[in-house]
């Protein structure tokens, strides 16, 4: 079963925050956020693993509450770039190496 | 340092002919995993493989489906008889050879299928 992401669909204008939410049914060993424009390959934005790790990278952060089997995608200060459809990837406990999808996330980011 | 390496990036095939797809994994990277996109959809895992060994396939279709890392060159996916619903993008991914759980995948820029 697929993780859920919330919203569906943002848009921001420059220089706004966003938060994008990602919530599996499963335990959870690790999270992976990607971001793909379209016709693109996914690219890496970070992973986060369960003991409630918070990690940063620029302007874009990430939070993972394992009890909740939670993640959040923090975006501040949002620039044109940003724009893409954000996807979690999930790492079930037990579950092996693969990654499960969510729904993605599609954000727009305008002037 | 090249990244993930997907050849070719556009396949048009008939209505049952064979389609291969072709993943060099990063440099040092010995972890391959083949992902199914549908258009406006979200990837589907298929298949993890490492050097000759199919760890994981249990995403991968019963019949007509499948996958190989041989000891030299790139890993492939192969569908036979292929069907207008294997129309999709098959993005591979590849991760280091550390051993343990939450490594890393670095994607391919995809192999674009279309079946006519």
């Amino acid at each position: 079963q697929q993780p859920v992401q919330s919203p569906q669909a943002v848009i921001l204008r420059e220089g706004e925050d966003a938060v994008i939410n990602c919530s599996s049914s499963k335990a959870l060993y690790s999270v992976h956020w990607y971001r793909q424009k379209h016709g693109e390959a996914p690219i890496f934005l970070m992973i986060l693993l369960k003991g409630g790790e918070q990690k940063g990278h620029d302007k874009i952060s990430a939070s993972f509450n394992e009890k909740k089997q939670q993640s959040s995608l923090y975006l501040t200060a949002s620039q044109l770039s940003y724009s893409g459809t954000y996807f979690c990837g999930t790492e079930q406990a037990g579950g092996g190496n693969k990654l499960t999808f969510g729904t993605g996330t599609q954000l727009k980011v305008e002037l | 340092n090249a990244g993930v390496m997907q050849n070719p990036r556009h396949l048009v095939r008939r209505r049952g002919q064979e389609a291969r797809l072709r993943c060099s994994p990063m440099k040092g990277h010995s972890h391959v995993y083949w992902y199914r996109q549908l258009p406006e959809e979200g990837l589907k895992f298929m298949v993890y493989l490492q050097k000759e060994n199919i760890i994981d396939e249990s995403g991968m279709p019963k019949e007509r489906f499948s996958a190989e890392f041989p000891k030299e060159g790139p890993s492939i996916l192969r569908i036979q008889q292929v069907v207008r619903g294997d129309s999709a993008a098959y993005f591979c991914a590849s991760s280091p050879p550390t051993s343990g759980r939450g490594k890393t995948q670095y994607f391919g820029p995809g192999t674009r299928l279309l079946v006519l």
